[in-house]
């Protein structure tokens, strides 16, 4: 069965600091990897998805992840990080297209001034 | 966006009673799977639905019951509901005969039971 950790609670980074948000899973074969964003009293917004291919992938609102197999890691990045940002982040694991998603714990990102 | 709906947006019940919870998806989407996220908590996988068939259940037990309907709206069902069944009721639905595999969220059913 996949699982997926997110070693980080809280994460605090100032505006227009990087960032990098941390995701491991546990799953046998090449996992279908996504990140998602869920601001408060709202749903969940996809950032960007891996399926397979180029292990650097892009997504919306400036996000890119890393995918390293040895390591199975699919870590979150942003160079700059804006106060519109501030929400909770969900790394989720599929071992296929449409089957259902495995989410960690969640990250809440704040950011100040 | 997602064109996906959920309603009520809030809802408190009793223990013991029973709550129909509603998702509506956009036109094509065939596939609708349920999520229940406890606060502090990513969402679990409830159940799985495809053109009207469940084809896929979590770690909840049969209390928790679905349907989905041809037009491509769908229904959660809890039954005897507990304390412990208070959360945020997400559905997500994928577009059919796509590649990019991509679950379109709602907005959520907050329940709360007292």
């Amino acid at each position: 069965a996949q699982s997926v950790t997110q070693p980080d609670i809280h994460i605090t980074v100032s505006e227009g600091a990087s960032l990098e948000l941390r995701c491991n899973y546990s799953y046998g074969a090449t996992p279908y990897l996504f990140w998602y964003v869920q601001s408060p009293g709202q749903g969940l917004q996809l950032l960007l998805k891996y399926f397979s291919g180029d292990t650097l992938v892009q997504g919306i609102k400036g996000f890119e992840a890393e995918f390293k197999r040895s390591q199975s890691s699919f870590n979150l990045r942003k160079p700059s990080v804006h106060w519109s940002d501030a929400a909770e982040y969900f790394c989720a694991v599929a071992a296929g297209g449409n089957t259902p998603l495995v989410f960690g714990k969640g990250t809440r990102l704040s950011v100040i001034a | 966006e997602t064109g996906v709906t959920q309603s009520p947006t809030h809802l408190i019940k009793t223990r013991g009673q029973q709550v129909t919870l509603r998702c509506s998806s956009q036109s094509g989407h065939n596939t609708v799977s349920w999520y229940q996220q406890a606060l502090g908590q990513g969402p679990q996988f409830i159940f799985q639905y495809y053109r009207e068939e469940e084809n896929g259940r979590g770690n909840f037990p049969p209390r928790f019951s679905g349907l989905q309907f041809p037009n491509y709206s769908s229904e959660l069902n809890v039954n005897a509901l507990e304390l412990d069944d208070s959360a945020l009721y997400l559905c997500a639905s994928i577009l059919a005969g796509t590649s990019a595999y991509e679950q379109y969220f709602g907005p959520g059913t907050r329940l709360t039971v007292t």
